[in-house]
């Protein structure tokens, strides 16, 4: 089965930069997501990559490589709202969202 | 726009019995997905519809029935409630397929006891 890696929980100081990465299987890939969950709260869309490359969406930035199975998340100049679960999911070759478990990432002052 | 809108935001059940979950949204979205969310698990997609009429099972779609008869609701059917049915439920839509945005409801906190 397709499987989304990617780290439980991550720590970071207001203002700071941080990188969440996600990995996936490569085979049947046709797009990668990332989505911001806030505690209690209904996921709400990031960014969505299909090419290789960096796009950039103000504070957030998500970079692809298809041919690592790679993407991260980059979150600049880190404000204390940006608490949050940040969720990757894979659009397989059945055409569905292959969900990560989601990194919880920590913000402290 | 409402967006989409779920009720009921909480709700016990006792082993065995059944609720329908109400899922509506307003912004004339073909699409549209039933998931449910365990801790430290990612989201699992029970059934998705891709228009009035037309559904299709998910990952996980036992012990759940949906349908859909028109374009703004898609109820989620749970029959004889099971403790493994314990879990967070979220409806969502898109315009088109799964290389669209998907807009998420609130959610559903289901506990079966």
């Amino acid at each position: 089965g397709q499987n989304i890696d990617q780290p439980t929980e991550m720590t970071a100081t207001e203002g700071a930069i941080v990188q969440i990465n996600c990995t996936y299987q490569t085979s049947g890939f046709n797009g990668l997501f990332w989505y911001q969950q806030h505690a209690g709260e209904a996921p709400t869309f990031l960014s969505y990559n299909v090419l290789d490359g960096l796009e950039e969406k103000g504070r957030f930035s998500s970079f692809l490589s298809r041919s690592k199975g790679y993407s991260y998340l980059l979150l600049k100049e880190l404000q204390m709202k940006d608490s949050a679960s940040y969720l990757c999911a894979e659009k397989d070759s059945n055409y569905q969202l292959i969900w990560g478990a989601g990194t919880k990432l920590i913000i402290k002052p | 726009n409402a967006g989409v809108t779920q009720t009921p935001k909480f709700r016990i059940l006792k082993i065995g019995q059944s609720m329908t979950l109400q899922c509506t949204q307003d912004m004339n979205h073909n699409y549209m997905y039933w998931y449910r969310q365990d801790p430290g698990m990612g989201l699992k997609l029970i059934y998705y519809s891709v228009g009035a009429g037309i559904t299709d099972k998910g990952e996980v779609p036992n012990g759940y029935n949906v349908s859909r008869s028109t374009t703004e609701d898609f109820p989620l059917r749970l029959e004889l409630a099971a403790p493994s049915q314990t879990s967070v439920y979220f409806c969502a839509s898109s315009y088109g397929d799964s290389s669209y945005e998907q807009y998420f409801g609130p959610g559903t906190r289901l506990t079966v006891t």
